[in-house]
C-alpha cells in the first residue's frame, strides 16, 4: 500500500471549511484513498473513501486531483465536535485488509 | 443496526492472567481484524479473519490467540498478559478485506496489566 503525507497539525476557526490535505505520490491504479478520524482515542470513525472521482456524504467532501497523487478531505463548516486525528489512509487489494494508520492531521477547531 | 461491539470496555489484569476480549458485528461481515494502539502511535494490526473458520497473523501477533467459528464473533484471547500488552485495543470489520469497502471499528478495549 502506498504511504501517505499529513501535516502534523493544522487549526481551523469553528464555522469554516476544514481542507486537510494528503499526499501519496506513489499510489497504484487500484488503490483506495480513505479518510477516518479518531476523537480521545475512541474508535477511529470513518468518514469517506474514493478510487478516482470527487466523493461527498453527510461528512465531508473528498477532492482526488487527476493524477491521484493527492487530496483534500473538506469538512465544510468545521465545529469544535470536529476536533480530532485525522488519518489519511491508502489501501489496495491486499487480502491482510490491513491499513496502515501514519501519524495523521491533528485538526484543531478553534472558537 | 449496533454495528462492531467490544466487550469489556476496561480491564485490568495481573502479569501471567488470561483473559478474552469480545467482538461481535451484526452486518454479516466476512472480514473482521484486531488492532492495538499504544500512546502516541497509530494502529498496529494483530490478527485477522476473512472468514469463518479462517483466521491469519497480522504484524503483531506474538501473545494472542484468535479463532473465528462464527460469522459474527471474533474474540481475541490474552493467553498469558504481560505489561507490554497494556494497550487500547480495537476491533474492525468490513465485507471483504478487499478496496472499496467501508471498514468499521468498535469502540475500543482498554487494557492495564499491572
Amino acid at each position: 500500500d502506498a504511504k501517505t503525507t499529513q501535516p502534523t497539525s493544522m487549526d481551523c476557526a469553528e464555522g469554516r471549511a476544514a481542507n486537510l490535505p494528503c499526499n501519496h505520490s506513489t499510489i497504484s491504479g487500484n488503490e483506495y484513498v480513505y479518510w477516518y478520524r479518531q476523537i480521545h482515542s475512541q474508535g477511529p470513525q470513518y468518514i469517506i473513501h474514493g478510487l478516482k472521482n470527487n466523493e461527498t456524504n453527510e461528512m465531508a467532501s473528498l477532492i482526488i486531483t487527476e493524477d491521484r497523487k493527492s487530496s483534500t478531505l473538506i469538512l465544510p463548516h468545521a465545529t469544535l465536535r470536529d476536533t480530532a486525528v485525522y488519518y489519511c489512509i491508502v489501501k489496495g487489494a491486499s487480502n491482510t485488509g490491513k491499513l496502515i494508520f501514519g501519524q495523521g492531521t491533528t485538526l484543531q477547531v478553534k472558537p | 443496526n449496533a454495528g462492531v461491539t467490544q466487550t469489556p470496555k476496561f480491564q485490568v489484569l495481573k502479569t501471567g492472567q488470561s483473559m478474552t476480549l469480545q467482538c461481535a458485528q451484526d452486518m454479516n461481515h466476512e472480514y473482521m481484524s484486531w488492532y492495538r494502539q499504544d500512546p502516541g502511535m497509530g494502529l498496529r494490526l494483530i490478527h485477522y479473519s476473512v472468514g469463518a473458520g479462517i483466521t491469519d497473523q497480522g504484524e503483531v501477533p506474538n501473545g494472542y490467540n484468535v479463532s473465528r467459528s462464527t460469522t459474527e464473533d471474533f474474540p481475541l484471547r490474552l493467553l498469558s498478559a504481560a505489561p507490554s500488552q497494556t494497550s487500547v485495543y480495537f476491533c474492525a470489520s468490513t465485507m471483504t478485506a478487499y478496496s472499496g469497502n467501508t471498514i468499521y471499528f468498535g469502540e475500543g478495549s482498554w487494557l492495564t496489566v499491572v
